[in-house]
């Protein structure tokens, strides 16, 4: 049982390049999310799927996109790096329907470098 | 605006000691209260959550309080020790928000536990 896994596991990337981070989980989960976490400032929401066929925006989305393939990957793309973009990434997944919920399962990071 | 407010930032227990760990919402509407422990390298786990029915939550060494009129919750760690050295962060969402079950963060708290 996998649960989330994220590739990469780290990258460096030179400013303007762009990339895409992936995400799947196995869990048959319908939600899921980006977000960033950075030294000091807990981990902050980048982008959401509430279901397949959804995205919206979270707290701290530009400079970024995301495509929900299917219910099981959500990709997150970076489409000309920035310095400010240094970061480590967590892919997380729930399942969610109005009024409960199950608690994040948090995928194991990518850290990612933009010089 | 930071929605979810934790301190202390940093906390060195002596084993066997309790670690506490609070904090303090500002968004009425929260009804869900996880608390998730990462290890270095590692993404966050779901660690232990309380809904706003119950004063007080317990798994183990590990106790919520929940203060609704106040707008505060707390992790305590009893009996603490060496392995439970960690980032903890708190967490609060709405399950009635019907676009996602979206939690927002606070900043986390590095526990250390000395031997």
């Amino acid at each position: 049982n996998a649960g989330v896994t994220q590739t990469p596991k780290f990258q460096v990337l030179k400013t303007g390049q762009s990339m895409t981070l992936q995400c799947a989980q196995d869990m048959n989960h319908n939600s899921m999310y980006w977000y960033r976490q950075d030294p000091g400032m807990g981990l902050r929401l980048i982008y959401y799927s509430a279901s397949e066929g959804t995205t919206d925006k979270g707290e701290v989305p530009n400079g970024y996109n995301v495509s929900r393939l299917n219910k099981r990957e959500f990709s997150l793309r970076l489409e000309s790096a920035a310095p400010s973009q240094t970061s480590v990434y967590f892919c997380a997944s729930n399942t969610y329907r109005v009024g409960a919920t199950d608690g994040y399962t948090f995928g194991s990071g990518t850290r990612l470098t933009v010089v | 605006q930071q929605q979810v407010k934790q301190s202390p930032q940093s906390l060195i227990v002596q084993k066997g000691g309790i670690s506490i760990i609070n904090c303090a919402y500002e968004n009425t509407a929260f009804d869900y209260f996880p608390w998730y422990q990462q290890f270095p390298g590692k993404g966050p786990a779901l660690l232990i959550a309380i809904r706003p029915d119950v004063s007080e939550k317990k798994e183990g060494r590990f106790t919520i309080s929940f203060n609704k009129s106040a707008k505060q919750f707390s992790l305590h760690i009893m009996d603490s020790q060496p392995g439970d050295s960690a980032t903890y962060f708190c967490a609060a969402s709405d399950l009635y928000d019907t676009n996602a079950g979206k939690s927002t963060f606070g900043d986390g708290t590095t526990l250390t536990v000395k031997p």
